[in-house]
């Protein structure tokens, strides 16, 4: 069984919906949780940097943490076109090694 | 500022042959890191440096060797490519290791015949 679960999809959602993608993961040692973006045949770059259970919001971006689930939430509010891309979950313990997700393929109809 | 750059972006291999991916960073950071992404995989770490003069394996070290050249290079090398080392390679950096913010190259795409 893999440390961290992220459905790959695809997902497609019309543009203006809110998009919600998820990651669960096992080792109870995770206690910083990131987003990263990935456009095609580039590399990922940070989205969202969040510490222990709760909500961080940047912008149209809602990270959201439940440790007692350990589970793990992203929202995207008002979908743009751009906003398609490859998102990977990543999870950091003691060791202070990034574990990621496989990634999850999400694309906005215009 | 350029990031993080690698190069080459693509390269094919017959079996046996080997190669130096190669990296580097112009934002004075530290730690640098190889991963590799694969299918279905997500991105595993190859090799990391801590800082200038020091490296340590990752999860999938096998059949890779690094060199930290200076404190801006990061090369990655295959002695003897197998068809199981293809893959997307991406080189990464931070100020200071740890929990600090991973920066992301555009990555080399190594296909192994």
């Amino acid at each position: 069984q893999k440390e961290v679960e992220q459905d790959p999809g695809p997902l497609s959602v019309p543009e203006g919906a809110i998009v919600s993608l998820n990651c669960t993961y096992s080792n109870s040692a995770f206690q910083y949780f990131m987003w990263y973006r990935q456009y095609s045949r580039k590399g990922p770059e940070l989205l969202m940097y969040t510490y222990s259970s709760g909500n961080k919001e940047d912008g149209r971006f809602t990270a959201q943490v439940d440790k007692s689930s350990k589970y793990i939430s992203l929202f995207i509010r008002d979908s743009q076109p751009s906003d398609s891309a490859t998102y990977l979950c990543a999870m950091m313990g003691g060791n202070e090694k990034l574990t990621f997700g496989t990634g999850t393929r999400l694309t906005i109809i215009p | 500022n350029a990031g993080v750059t690698q190069t080459p972006k693509f390269q094919v291999l017959k079996t046996g042959q080997s190669m130096t991916l190669q990296c580097a960073q112009d934002m004075n950071h530290n730690s640098m890191y190889w991963y590799r992404q694969d299918p279905g995989m997500g991105l595993r770490l190859i090799y990391y440096s801590a800082s200038e003069g020091t490296t340590d394996k990752g999860e999938v070290p096998n059949g890779y060797n690094v060199s930290r050249l200076n404190k801006r290079e990061f090369s990655l090398r295959l002695e003897s490519a197998a068809p199981s080392q293809t893959s997307v390679y991406f080189c990464a950096s931070n100020l200071a290791g740890g929990r600090e913010t991973q920066y992301f190259g555009p990555g080399t795409r190594l296909l192994v015949l």
